[in-house]
């Protein structure tokens, strides 16, 4: 199984601050590469796909980058309700994996 | 509007079984393949199962390969899930999730919790 590797697994943030995580998948997974955002008592959200690409609706301030092995998400400029869980999930390849996910918090 | 509703969950005794189900409406139901995804009690998520949108395929985790089996009813727009040997570590919220081809999964349910004690 392709294992995923995220960090950090939490970071502390200040409303307008850049945050980026990173996820790192054991094997190529080309552009197979979703990014989820969590908040407590809720399902996950997807918020991009295939590596880059936003989802409609997404606020432009959450951008991602990566191909292969390493991909990037960043919030351009955190805002108050983006503090939640994100997780990543590489789908190249059954079984599906997660991140183990990264708790963005208020500072 | 996409819905997914699950139902199914419960208190369970270790060894015992249950069998969840996924309601989906308002999209081609048969036309997109699924997921099942759990998330134990304050952990991260954990993929367990999919299947194809006609049912021919199926793939789990090495963790619930034996126990769980995934399966469809296209003709009532509605995905399950039966899980047996139960375990205290299958303790978890079991969301359904819709895959949206190859762009990850585009809508989830709102969770079903299966407790496994005695």
């Amino acid at each position: 199984a392709i294992r995923v590797t995220q960090s950090p697994s939490s970071l502390s943030a200040s409303i307008g601050d850049r945050v980026t995580i990173t996820c790192r998948a054991s094997q190529a997974i080309s552009s197979y590469l979703a990014w989820y955002q969590q908040k407590p008592g809720k399902a996950p959200n997807l918020v991009i796909y295939t590596a880059s690409t936003l989802r409609s609706g997404v606020p432009s301030r959450f951008s991602g980058s990566g191909s292969g092995t390493d991909f990037t998400l960043t919030i351009s400029s955190l805002q108050s309700e983006d503090f939640a869980t994100y997780f990543c999930q590489q789908y190249s390849d059954y079984p599906l994996t997660f991140g183990g996910g990264t708790k963005v918090e208020i500072k | 509007e996409v819905q997914l509703v699950e139902s199914g969950g419960g208190l369970v005794q270790p060894g015992g079984s249950l069998r969840l189900a996924c309601a989906a409406s308002g999209f081609t139901f048969s036309s997109y393949a699924m997921n099942w995804v759990r998330q134990a009690p304050g952990k991260g998520l954990e993929w367990v199962s999919g299947i194809s949108g006609n049912g021919g395929s199926t793939y789990y985790a090495d963790s619930v390969k034996g126990r769980f089996t995934v399966s469809r009813d296209n003709s009532k727009n509605t995905l399950y899930l039966q899980i047996n040997s139960l375990r205290a570590e299958d303790t978890a919220v079991y969301y359904c999730a819709k895959v949206w081809y190859d762009r990850g999964l585009d809508h989830w349910g709102q969770g079903t919790l299966v407790t496994v004690s005695s």
